[in-house]
């Protein structure tokens, strides 16, 4: 059974500037949460979807946004983007009703 | 909001040496989570505790979850260098959906 992906792996991106971070979920899994991970503050909730709607969402500006599509793979935008931006963005999906939650190995984003 | 604070934030020690990380808050959860984290990867479930006063053994590790629901605690016996990574505690509330917050995280090194 294929694990959760995520793509890219590492992008280096400069301020101002937009990006688009994938996330493909394990066969079956509805929910997909998005979470920003740095050294200062830990592991920080932006949103989750499922079935293709948004169903909790954390403290965020709005330059951050996300969808999720009919194969419940989700993407996650971010605009202007911000030297505080940089971060390890990490994606978790689980069954509907099911609270374990399954990660992906993270896309590090890296703003100059 | 919820909150759940870790402790020690750090822990250094050698091979062979005993530890116990704590997870703590004044919320009831409906489940809690494990989580281990190696540099640069995602996070991968070592186990979830749903019933007061549970106690779960996966190899040299132990973890309960407090008789209330509050707490939870991980006891490694005998630590490997292996075991070196973030510990991470989440605890997940069922109102509708499932809601899931993460701890503070301990960082562990286990010395050769």
């Amino acid at each position: 059974k294929a694990g959760v992906t995520q793509t890219p792996r590492y992008l280096i991106k400069t301020r101002g500037q937009q990006v688009t971070l994938s996330c493909s979920p394990i066969s079956g899994h509805r929910s997909v949460s998005w979470y920003q991970q740095t050294p200062g503050q830990g592991l920080q909730f932006l949103f989750e979807y499922f079935s293709e709607t948004q169903r909790n969402k954390g403290n965020f500006p709005g330059r951050f946004s996300g969808r999720q599509f009919s194969n419940s793979r989700s993407e996650m935008n971010v605009s202007t983007l911000e030297l505080g931006d940089s971060a390890l963005y990490l994606c978790a999906t689980s069954l509907q009703g099911i609270n374990e939650a399954f990660f992906g190995q993270g896309t590090r984003l890296t703003v100059v | 909001t919820q909150l759940l604070e870790q402790s020690p934030q750090f822990l250094s020690i050698q091979e062979g040496e005993n530890l116990t990380v704590y997870c703590n808050s004044s919320s009831v959860f409906s489940s809690l989570q494990w989580y281990r984290q190696e540099p640069g990867e995602g996070p991968v479930l070592l186990v979830t505790v749903v019933t007061g006063g549970e106690v779960k053994k996966l190899k040299r590790l132990t973890f309960q979850f407090g008789d209330a629901r509050k707490d939870s605690s991980l006891h490694i016996t005998a630590a490997q260098p292996g075991d070196t990574g973030l510990y991470l505690c989440a605890g997940a509330n069922s109102g509708g959906y499932q809601k899931v917050t993460f701890g503070t995280g301990t960082k562990l090194q286990v010395i050769p």
